[in-house]
């Protein structure tokens, strides 16, 4: 069980727009801490794609952008092209009086109709 | 170009010990917090713990799964981490990632901007 919620399977025709939604808690994304995503495709090394909630590092695409609202984050991916087709991963920090973490969710598979 | 290669996995029985190496190069290694992360078989990325850099005391942090029983350190002359893990379990098995960490003291906290590949350890009798 994952420390933060992300939908099993998302799925979109190439141009589309979809969203990944990742669901905390008052003692991560809700306590204000950022939320950062991963895009990984299986025996390759996990990509970064967003980080500090809302920034690209260089090289990432503008098609994928983040938001953060109270305790929940979601990537949007626009232009849906059939690269795109992966895992994708939220990551955040949690803290609470039983101690500190990093914290993953569970992992959204994005297919490209 | 930053490159990360982890190796040292195998085939290993329940309660033994293995260690794993990160090898890093196309970046100044000693300026950056290392990471140990894991994927099991059919499961999501985990976080196992990270060592800050010599700058920040070389300190290590640890998740709740793994605390006790793993250990990171570095070797900044060689560019490597290394995760010494003992008392293994079937439910260590997993791909092991290393990731270079950006530690920031805002509410960002860490990210992993590079990953390896990964390295496969077994833990089966």
């Amino acid at each position: 069980q994952s420390v933060l919620t992300q939908p099993p399977s998302v799925s979109g025709a190439p141009g589309q727009r979809v969203t990944i939604s990742c669901t905390g808690s008052s003692s991560n994304i809700g306590a204000g801490y950022d939320v950062h995503w991963y895009q990984h495709l299986p025996k390759t090394a996990p990509k970064l794609l967003i980080y500090g909630s809302t920034n690209r590092p260089s090289g990432v695409p503008d098609r994928f952008s983040g938001s953060k609202s109270g305790t929940s984050a979601s990537l949007a991916i626009s232009g849906l092209q059939a690269e795109d087709e992966a895992d994708y991963y939220c990551q955040s920090y949690d803290s609470s009086l039983s101690g500190s973490e990093v914290v993953f969710g569970g992992g959204t598979k994005l297919t490209v109709l | 170009e930053v490159q990360l290669v982890e190796s040292g996995g195998g085939l290993v029985q329940p309660g033994r010990s293995l260690r794993l190496s990160c090898t890093a190069s196309g970046f100044t290694f000693g300026d950056y917090a290392m990471s140990w992360l894991r994927q099991a078989p059919g499961k999501g990325l985990e976080w196992v713990g990270f060592i800050r850099s010599k700058a920040y005391g070389g300190t290590t942090e640890y998740g709740p799964s793994v605390k006790g029983r793993f250990t990171i350190s570095r070797d900044d002359s060689k560019g490597i981490a290394y995760l010494q893990m003992n008392s293994l379990y079937a439910e260590d098995t997993a791909v092991y990632f290393c990731a270079r960490t950006i530690v920031v003291l805002t509410t960002i906290r860490y990210y992993f901007d590079y990953w390896g590949q990964g390295t496969l350890v077994t833990v089966s009798s």
